[in-house]
């Protein structure tokens, strides 16, 4: 059984640096054509991916957030850690991660998200 | 990079109707594409992969088709729990666009 979670802070200030953590279970990142993606929804807007990363450590950004955004990998603690910089009020969102498989580049399984919130 | 457009924004349809919602892209995407369902409050839920390959576990009322620019995701037959905003997603070279979604109601 395959599951996602996302830990990290509430509430960040304008200008600080972001980290989230997506710890997952059921799956390795180790496997050949495993990812992991993370994706985030302002409230009441649409999706907006933000990265991803392979078993092979290849790294995908959105290229509207690619100078922002550092995606890594502990395949030993089955973990995917996004660090998003010089975070704004407009960052303000829930941010979910999900499995992925490079094959299809769907996300079939997904993290409940959490809700972080950009303010001074 | 590729846009991705849905129509309509939202309906309201009864219970039973047939529901029809449209994504475009901005340029030719083959079949990569993908739709979730989204309720209220939770994370999203895939439905259909590679334009119309249903996910296991999802009813066979929710169908996909389309390739290259135009796609169409259909529920043939309107349930209260399908209440949800419907997302299509977009993957070409392996960099990500979701649509802008599209809500369902009951009318």
């Amino acid at each position: 059984q395959i599951t996602l979670k996302e830990s990290g802070p509430t509430l960040v200030k304008p200008t600080q640096t972001l980290t989230l953590t997506c710890t997952f279970s059921g799956f390795s990142l180790s496997t050949s054509g495993v990812g992991v993606g993370w994706i985030r929804q302002p409230p009441g807007k649409a999706l907006e991916w933000l990265a991803l990363i392979y078993w092979n450590d290849d790294k995908r950004y959105s290229p509207s957030l690619k100078s922002r955004l550092t995606i890594t990998k502990d395949t030993s603690k089955n973990q995917v850690v996004l660090t998003m910089t010089n975070m704004d009020p407009v960052d303000t969102a829930t941010y979910y991660c999900a499995h992925s498989v490079v094959v299809v580049t769907d996300f079939d399984y997904w993290g409940q998200g959490t809700l972080v919130t950009v303010s001074s | 990079d590729i846009q991705m457009t849905q129509s309509p924004s939202s309906l309201s349809a009864s219970v039973g109707d047939r529901v029809t919602i449209t994504c475009q892209a901005s340029q030719d995407i083959s079949n990569y594409l993908n739709w979730y369902q989204q309720k209220p409050g939770k994370a999203p839920k895939l439905l259909i992969y590679d334009a119309s390959n249903l996910e296991t576990g999802v009813p066979s009322r929710f169908s996909g088709s389309g390739s290259g620019t135009d796609f169409t995701f259909t529920i043939s037959s309107l349930q209260p729990e399908d209440i949800a905003t419907y997302y299509c997603q977009q993957y070409d070279n392996l960099l990500i666009t979701f649509g802008p979604g599209t809500k369902v109601d009951i009318k």
